[in-house]
């Protein structure tokens, strides 16, 4: 069982609808991410959680918010999106953002914007 | 800016070794990472190498560095079918940054 959980695993949505995606890690990490993976492209690094306060805004788009209330949650918002949104959305953590230790993934949701 | 890159896909016979290629540009990168995905999962660590060595070996798994030329292999020996997956290689930054840089992933199909 992956100690970071994400729901919910698929998510429909059309471009007019307010989702939330929402992550939880049971691994006591201080930092948590937001990744974008689509197809024969590298991952996107979309945020950055450290001790709940945002560190990384990797330049995405306002219809993404994200949201940290503890170091166990992570939620990401989603507003208005267009369809070139839809991808699979990774939640990952680790112990703390500034070393070299390895990222811990959940299962992601892949999200379809129609 | 950073970047990472590897070949899209890889085709294997049962039993044969892989050998998944990547080249990296950020020099002062001191963690280098292997991680492989399966179907309907998140990304899960592999192995991963210090910039001080050349080698590591695990079991099935030999990582190989070449500094010089920033290239990191993954060496899987006696593949078999479970191991049809996407592997990613990675490198994290070497300035207390916060961005682990992956590249877009090859996809390995073992043929039995």
């Amino acid at each position: 069982e992956t100690g970071v959980t994400q729901t919910p695993r698929h998510l429909v949505m059309g471009m007019t609808n307010k989702k939330s995606l929402k992550c939880e890690q049971h691994l006591g990490h201080n930092a948590m991410y937001w990744y974008k993976q689509s197809a024969k492209k590298p991952l996107e690094l979309m945020f950055v959680y450290s001790l709940e306060e945002r560190v990384e805004n990797n330049s995405v788009p306002s219809r993404f918010s994200p949201e940290c209330p503890n170091s166990s949650h992570l939620f990401l918002h989603l507003h208005t999106l267009q369809p070139e949104d839809s991808a699979l959305y990774l939640c990952a953590s680790s112990p703390y953002s500034t070393d070299n230790s390895p990222l811990h993934f959940g299962n992601g949701t892949r999200l379809t914007v129609t | 800016g950073e970047d990472v890159e590897q070949s899209l896909f890889l085709s294997v016979r049962e039993g044969d070794s892989s050998v998944i290629n990547c080249t990296y540009t950020d020099s002062s990168s001191t963690y280098l990472y292997w991680y492989k995905q399966e179907p309907g999962a998140g990304l899960q660590l592999l192995t991963y190498i210090f910039s001080n060595m050349d080698m590591k070996q695990d079991q099935r798994l030999t990582v190989l560095l070449n500094k010089k030329d920033k290239h990191l292999s993954l060496r899987i020996a006696d593949t078999q079918t479970g191991d049809s997956a996407i592997y990613f290689c990675a490198e994290k930054e070497n300035t207390g940054g916060f961005k682990t840089i992956f590249g877009a992933g090859t996809r390995l199909f073992v043929k039995a």
